[in-house]
């Protein structure tokens, strides 16, 4: 069984700084994918950034990079240059390759960006 | 190009009914995924439809249920409605075989009063 663990039920940024959203996980799988996804309070989920087990390098993605620690089984997600617009919820998932790709979500962290 | 959309955007039922939920996938994705998120929970998996078939369940009674269409469409039917089953339903999709994406709709907040 896979599991995501996100510690931080909320976080505060100024405008302009960047931040850094938790996300461990469990998983006893060799092949997996981590994803990073926003959701305002208008309840959809916006893809943001993906990073596969067996990529070397960080990914990024605009403002949002991926900060992997495969030996630590931890996918943290920093947000540079924080805009009000950031402010939402952020999930964690993965992912296992093969059969049973549903993804399983984190618990959330709840991020507002403060003017 | 249109993103997954989901009907209805709100829906509110009365316990014991049956609601119907629908998602349309980005064209071209096979793949679509059910989640249920709770108010103030995280999302959690309900059902995986590919290429028409049912590949996987999340831990859910039977009175949910679903189908996925030749189009690739899908149906979400929740029989006998409980009012713990309100909550944003999320479909998401994603082009089989490809693992880096997995995109949502906007979803259907279901009431049961």
């Amino acid at each position: 069984a896979q599991k995501i663990t996100q510690t931080q039920p909320g976080m505060f940024v100024q405008e302009k700084e960047a931040v850094t959203l938790d996300c461990t996980y469990d998983t006893s799988d060799q092949s997996y994918g981590l994803f990073w996804y926003k959701q305002p309070s208008s309840g959809e989920m916006i893809f943001l950034i993906y990073q596969g087990s067996y990529d070397e390098q960080n990914a990024t993605e605009g403002r949002y990079s991926l900060n992997f620690q495969k030996a630590r089984k931890s996918a943290n997600l920093v947000i540079s240059a924080s805009q009000l617009g950031d402010s939402a919820m952020y999930f964690c998932a993965i992912r296992k390759s093969g059969s049973a790709r549903q993804l399983t979500f984190g618990s959330g962290t709840q991020l507002t960006v403060l003017p | 190009e249109a993103g997954v959309t989901q009907s209805p955007t709100h829906l509110i039922k009365t316990r014991g009914q049956q609601a119907t939920l629908r998602c349309s996938p980005i064209s071209g994705h096979t793949s679509v995924y059910w989640y249920q998120q709770a108010l103030g929970l995280g999302l959690q998996f309900l059902l995986w439809y590919d290429e028409g078939e049912e590949r996987n369940r999340g831990n859910f009674p039977p009175r949910f249920s679903g189908r996925q269409f030749p189009n690739y469409s899908s149906e979400l039917n929740v029989n006998a409605l409980e009012l713990e089953d309100s909550a944003l339903y999320l479909c998401a999709s994603s082009l089989t075989g490809t693992e880096n994406e997995a995109f949502f709709g906007q979803g259907t907040r279901l009431t049961v009063v």
